[in-house]
């Protein structure tokens, strides 16, 4: 069973560029779920996908956006890059069925924004 | 809106000692509730979760947690720590009335034990 992945490992962009992070969920997943960790802090959900549909999203703004594929696999995006958008960006990835649901998580890429 | 609280934000314990890290959160309806660790260079792994049912859970590595309703708590415990048990831990929870899987995270805490 491959866990979930995620690419690139490492990311440097400038401030104003865009970028988009690409996670292949875990065989037999429906749902991705996305969020941003900043040094020292606690994971921060911005956004999930279910069935290609997005299906809920935390305080973050538009330019913020994703994408999930037939495949259930998923991308990120974020436009109009600043400064604190340098972060560890995290996919996590479970099987929807019911109320009790457990995420796996993959490795995070690691974006820095100069 | 839902939150959680991880009080202990750097704990460090001597090998063999035993542990508790807090964790409270707030919200009122039904929810799910979980521990992640994160081991120094590795991913987020699943410690324990409660669902529904005994609110004592026991985890992987001799790891358990007690789910206090009436005191939204959900302390992580492990009678003897491992110099291997040094990570970041988070404490997460899934509120179930919003009809999606958004966990909401802790802070963390940093656990350093000592050979």
């Amino acid at each position: 069973e491959t866990g979930v992945t995620q690419s690139p490992t490492h990311l440097i962009k400038t401030r104003g560029q865009q970028v988009t992070l690409r996670c292949s969920s875990q065989s037999g997943h429906n749902t991705v779920s996305w969020y941003q960790q900043a040094l020292g802090q606690g994971p921060q959900f911005i956004f999930q996908y279910y069935r290609e549909e997005e299906n809920g999203r935390g305080n973050f703004p538009p330019r913020f956006s994703g994408l999930q594929f037939p495949n259930y696999s998923s991308e990120l995006n974020v436009n109009a890059l600043e400064l604190d958008d340098s972060a560890l960006y995290l996919c996590a990835s479970s099987l929807s069925q019911g109320s009790n649901n457990e995420q796996f998580f993959g490795p995070g890429t690691r974006l820095t924004v100069l | 809106a839902q939150s959680v609280s991880q009080h202990n934000h750097h704990v460090i314990l001597s090998e063999a000692a035993s542990l508790e890290l807090g964790c409270n959160y707030s919200y009122g309806g039904t929810v799910n509730l979980f521990w992640y660790v994160q081991y120094p260079g590795q991913h987020l792994q699943l410690l324990l979760k409660y669902f529904s049912g005994d609110p004592l859970v026991k985890g992987i590595k001799g790891f358990e947690a007690e789910f206090i309703k009436s005191k939204f708590s959900f302390n992580l415990r492990k009678p003897s720590v491992q110099w291997s048990d040094t990570a970041e831990y988070f404490c997460a929870v899934n509120a179930l009335n919003f009809g999606n899987e958004k966990l909401t995270f802790g802070t963390g805490t940093r656990l350093t034990i000592i050979p």
